[in-house]
Protein backbone atom coordinates (compact mmCIF):
# COMPACT_ATOMS: atom_id res chain seq x y z
CA UNK A 1 0.00 0.00 0.00
CA UNK A 2 1.41 3.64 -1.21
CA UNK A 3 1.87 5.74 2.06
CA UNK A 4 2.89 9.16 2.50
CA UNK A 5 3.03 10.40 6.37
CA UNK A 6 3.21 14.11 6.87
CA UNK A 7 5.06 15.53 10.16
CA UNK A 8 6.77 18.13 12.04
CA UNK A 9 3.82 20.85 11.96
CA UNK A 10 3.01 23.09 14.99
CA UNK A 11 3.07 26.23 16.03
CA UNK A 12 5.50 29.01 15.35
CA UNK A 13 5.91 32.52 16.39
CA UNK A 14 6.03 35.26 13.10
CA UNK A 15 9.71 35.10 11.62
CA UNK A 16 10.44 31.75 13.16
CA UNK A 17 11.57 28.31 10.95
CA UNK A 18 9.70 24.92 10.86
CA UNK A 19 10.79 21.65 9.14
CA UNK A 20 8.47 19.17 7.84
CA UNK A 21 8.40 15.69 6.82
CA UNK A 22 7.09 13.45 4.35
CA UNK A 23 7.99 9.73 5.06
CA UNK A 24 6.74 7.18 1.94
CA UNK A 25 6.12 3.36 1.01
CA UNK A 26 4.88 1.49 -0.87
CA UNK A 27 6.29 2.55 -3.99
CA UNK A 28 10.03 4.03 -5.83
CA UNK A 29 10.28 6.59 -4.00
CA UNK A 30 13.50 7.48 -5.84
CA UNK A 31 11.75 7.60 -9.44
CA UNK A 32 9.32 10.42 -8.39
CA UNK A 33 9.47 14.38 -7.62
CA UNK A 34 8.04 15.25 -4.33
CA UNK A 35 5.70 18.32 -4.09
CA UNK A 36 4.24 20.23 -1.38
CA UNK A 37 0.98 21.68 -1.64
CA UNK A 38 -0.74 23.39 1.16
CA UNK A 39 -4.28 24.70 2.08
CA UNK A 40 -5.35 27.60 4.37
CA UNK A 41 -8.45 27.34 5.93
CA UNK A 42 -11.11 27.46 4.14
CA UNK A 43 -9.54 28.11 1.30
CA UNK A 44 -8.24 26.11 -1.85
CA UNK A 45 -5.17 24.20 -2.88
CA UNK A 46 -1.71 26.65 -3.35
CA UNK A 47 1.18 24.69 -4.57
CA UNK A 48 4.79 25.47 -2.48
CA UNK A 49 7.23 23.85 -4.33
CA UNK A 50 8.79 20.67 -5.46
CA UNK A 51 11.70 18.39 -6.16
CA UNK A 52 12.77 16.15 -8.56
CA UNK A 53 14.53 12.72 -8.71
CA UNK A 54 18.21 12.31 -9.06
CA UNK A 55 18.22 11.70 -12.46
CA UNK A 56 16.53 15.03 -13.36
CA UNK A 57 19.44 16.67 -10.73
CA UNK A 58 17.43 16.98 -7.77
CA UNK A 59 15.87 20.03 -8.89
CA UNK A 60 13.47 22.50 -7.25
CA UNK A 61 11.13 24.62 -7.95
CA UNK A 62 9.03 26.95 -5.78
CA UNK A 63 6.15 29.30 -6.12
CA UNK A 64 6.76 33.18 -5.93
CA UNK A 65 4.68 33.31 -2.73
CA UNK A 66 7.33 31.25 -0.90
CA UNK A 67 10.42 31.56 -2.99
CA UNK A 68 13.71 32.67 -0.59
CA UNK A 69 11.56 31.25 2.13
CA UNK A 70 11.74 27.62 1.86
CA UNK A 71 14.08 24.77 0.79
CA UNK A 72 12.90 21.28 -0.45
CA UNK A 73 15.18 18.33 0.38
CA UNK A 74 15.14 14.34 -0.19
CA UNK A 75 16.73 11.79 1.10
CA UNK A 76 16.55 8.80 -1.07
CA UNK A 77 18.17 6.32 1.40
CA UNK A 78 15.48 6.95 3.80
CA UNK A 79 12.30 7.40 1.70
CA UNK A 80 11.91 10.86 3.13
CA UNK A 81 11.65 14.51 1.80
CA UNK A 82 11.58 17.49 3.36
CA UNK A 83 10.01 21.43 3.60
CA UNK A 84 12.41 23.71 5.11
CA UNK A 85 10.41 27.04 6.07
CA UNK A 86 11.84 30.31 7.49
CA UNK A 87 10.72 33.58 8.12
CA UNK A 88 7.37 32.47 8.49
CA UNK A 89 4.42 34.87 8.08
CA UNK A 90 1.10 34.41 9.24
CA UNK A 91 -0.53 33.79 5.75
CA UNK A 92 1.88 30.72 6.02
CA UNK A 93 -0.48 29.20 8.16
CA UNK A 94 -1.98 25.97 6.48
CA UNK A 95 -2.41 22.41 6.30
CA UNK A 96 0.53 21.50 4.41
CA UNK A 97 0.75 18.20 2.00
CA UNK A 98 3.46 16.46 0.38
CA UNK A 99 2.21 14.98 -3.20
CA UNK A 100 3.93 12.65 -5.48
CA UNK A 101 3.49 11.22 -9.15
CA UNK A 102 2.78 7.39 -9.59
CA UNK A 103 3.35 6.96 -13.26
CA UNK A 104 0.39 8.59 -14.52
CA UNK A 105 2.36 11.73 -15.59
CA UNK A 106 0.10 13.72 -12.69
CA UNK A 107 2.78 15.53 -10.05
CA UNK A 108 0.48 14.03 -7.25
CA UNK A 109 -0.71 10.38 -7.79
CA UNK A 110 -0.68 10.01 -4.00
CA UNK A 111 -0.98 12.52 -1.58
CA UNK A 112 0.15 12.45 2.32
CA UNK A 113 -2.12 13.38 5.26
CA UNK A 114 -1.43 16.64 5.77
CA UNK A 115 0.23 18.19 8.55
CA UNK A 116 -0.91 21.69 10.40
CA UNK A 117 1.64 24.57 10.37
CA UNK A 118 0.20 27.80 12.50
CA UNK A 119 2.13 31.03 12.99
CA UNK A 120 0.96 32.87 15.35
CA UNK A 121 2.59 35.08 18.23
CA UNK B 1 1.74 30.04 -17.01
CA UNK B 2 -1.21 28.32 -17.60
CA UNK B 3 -4.25 29.18 -15.51
CA UNK B 4 -7.34 27.07 -14.39
CA UNK B 5 -11.02 28.08 -14.02
CA UNK B 6 -13.62 25.98 -11.86
CA UNK B 7 -17.23 27.38 -10.95
CA UNK B 8 -17.38 27.79 -7.38
CA UNK B 9 -20.34 25.64 -6.82
CA UNK B 10 -22.78 22.65 -8.24
CA UNK B 11 -25.49 20.39 -6.90
CA UNK B 12 -27.19 17.68 -8.38
CA UNK B 13 -29.73 15.10 -6.88
CA UNK B 14 -28.82 11.81 -5.34
CA UNK B 15 -28.86 8.92 -8.05
CA UNK B 16 -28.38 11.73 -10.75
CA UNK B 17 -25.55 12.72 -12.60
CA UNK B 18 -23.37 15.65 -12.79
CA UNK B 19 -20.68 17.17 -14.93
CA UNK B 20 -17.82 19.66 -13.36
CA UNK B 21 -16.03 22.06 -15.64
CA UNK B 22 -12.12 23.04 -15.41
CA UNK B 23 -11.26 25.66 -18.30
CA UNK B 24 -7.44 26.16 -19.33
CA UNK B 25 -6.70 29.56 -20.32
CA UNK B 26 -6.10 30.72 -23.92
CA UNK B 27 -2.58 29.40 -25.20
CA UNK B 28 -2.84 26.01 -22.91
CA UNK B 29 -5.66 24.15 -24.25
CA UNK B 30 -3.43 21.21 -25.07
CA UNK B 31 -2.53 20.60 -21.06
CA UNK B 32 -3.32 17.79 -19.84
CA UNK B 33 -4.85 17.74 -16.06
CA UNK B 34 -5.61 15.80 -12.97
CA UNK B 35 -8.67 16.08 -10.84
CA UNK B 36 -8.69 16.07 -7.03
CA UNK B 37 -11.57 14.97 -4.92
CA UNK B 38 -11.64 16.29 -0.85
CA UNK B 39 -14.64 15.06 1.21
CA UNK B 40 -15.13 17.50 4.16
CA UNK B 41 -12.63 17.11 6.72
CA UNK B 42 -10.60 14.97 4.74
CA UNK B 43 -7.55 15.66 2.68
CA UNK B 44 -7.51 15.42 -1.04
CA UNK B 45 -7.91 12.29 -3.16
CA UNK B 46 -6.44 11.93 -6.56
CA UNK B 47 -9.28 10.84 -9.17
CA UNK B 48 -7.76 10.79 -12.38
CA UNK B 49 -4.82 12.40 -15.31
CA UNK B 50 -7.09 13.60 -18.15
CA UNK B 51 -5.61 14.52 -21.63
CA UNK B 52 -6.96 17.01 -24.35
CA UNK B 53 -7.74 13.87 -26.24
CA UNK B 54 -10.28 12.31 -23.11
CA UNK B 55 -7.88 9.82 -22.47
CA UNK B 56 -7.98 9.35 -18.87
CA UNK B 57 -6.21 7.39 -16.45
CA UNK B 58 -7.81 6.52 -13.03
CA UNK B 59 -6.15 6.47 -9.45
CA UNK B 60 -6.34 3.06 -7.25
CA UNK B 61 -9.99 2.32 -6.54
CA UNK B 62 -11.67 4.97 -8.09
CA UNK B 63 -15.22 4.05 -8.98
CA UNK B 64 -16.51 3.55 -12.48
CA UNK B 65 -18.73 6.20 -11.41
CA UNK B 66 -16.26 8.83 -12.34
CA UNK B 67 -14.71 9.18 -15.63
CA UNK B 68 -13.26 12.29 -17.51
CA UNK B 69 -13.54 13.82 -20.98
CA UNK B 70 -12.48 16.86 -22.93
CA UNK B 71 -13.28 19.45 -25.88
CA UNK B 72 -10.91 21.70 -26.98
CA UNK B 73 -9.71 23.87 -23.58
CA UNK B 74 -12.34 22.23 -21.63
CA UNK B 75 -11.68 19.47 -19.35
CA UNK B 76 -14.39 17.42 -17.50
CA UNK B 77 -15.29 15.39 -14.73
CA UNK B 78 -18.33 13.28 -14.76
CA UNK B 79 -19.62 11.66 -12.14
CA UNK B 80 -23.28 9.34 -12.31
CA UNK B 81 -24.97 7.75 -9.90
CA UNK B 82 -24.39 10.40 -7.11
CA UNK B 83 -23.52 9.02 -3.87
CA UNK B 84 -24.05 11.30 -0.97
CA UNK B 85 -19.93 10.42 0.02
CA UNK B 86 -19.38 12.32 -3.22
CA UNK B 87 -19.88 15.42 -1.89
CA UNK B 88 -17.22 17.41 -1.76
CA UNK B 89 -14.60 19.75 -3.30
CA UNK B 90 -13.42 18.89 -6.77
CA UNK B 91 -9.65 20.52 -7.69
CA UNK B 92 -8.40 20.42 -11.25
CA UNK B 93 -4.56 20.73 -11.69
CA UNK B 94 -2.30 21.84 -14.50
CA UNK B 95 1.59 21.67 -14.79
CA UNK B 96 4.45 23.09 -17.12
CA UNK B 97 7.84 23.21 -16.36
CA UNK B 98 9.00 24.34 -12.61
CA UNK B 99 5.05 25.10 -11.98
CA UNK B 100 1.79 23.21 -10.59
CA UNK B 101 -1.35 25.42 -10.71
CA UNK B 102 -4.60 24.35 -9.14
CA UNK B 103 -8.54 25.66 -10.03
CA UNK B 104 -10.05 27.53 -7.50
CA UNK B 105 -12.11 24.44 -6.79
CA UNK B 106 -15.90 23.33 -7.27
CA UNK B 107 -18.14 22.42 -4.00
CA UNK B 108 -20.30 20.00 -5.38
CA UNK B 109 -23.49 19.83 -2.70
CA UNK B 110 -25.92 16.09 -3.42
CA UNK B 111 -29.35 17.36 -2.78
Amino acid sequence: EVQLVNSGGGLVQPGGSLKLSCAASGFTFSGFAIHWVRQASGKGLEWVGRIRNKTNNYATAYAASVKGRIAISRDDSKNAAYLQMNSLKTEDTAVYYCTSGGGSGSPSDYWGQGTLVTVSS
Amino acid sequence: QPVLTQSPSASASLGASVKLTCTLSSGHSSYAIAWHQQQPERGPRYLMKLNSDGSHSKGDGIPDRFSGSSSGAERYLSVSSLQSEDEADYYCQTWDTGIVVFGGGTKLTVL
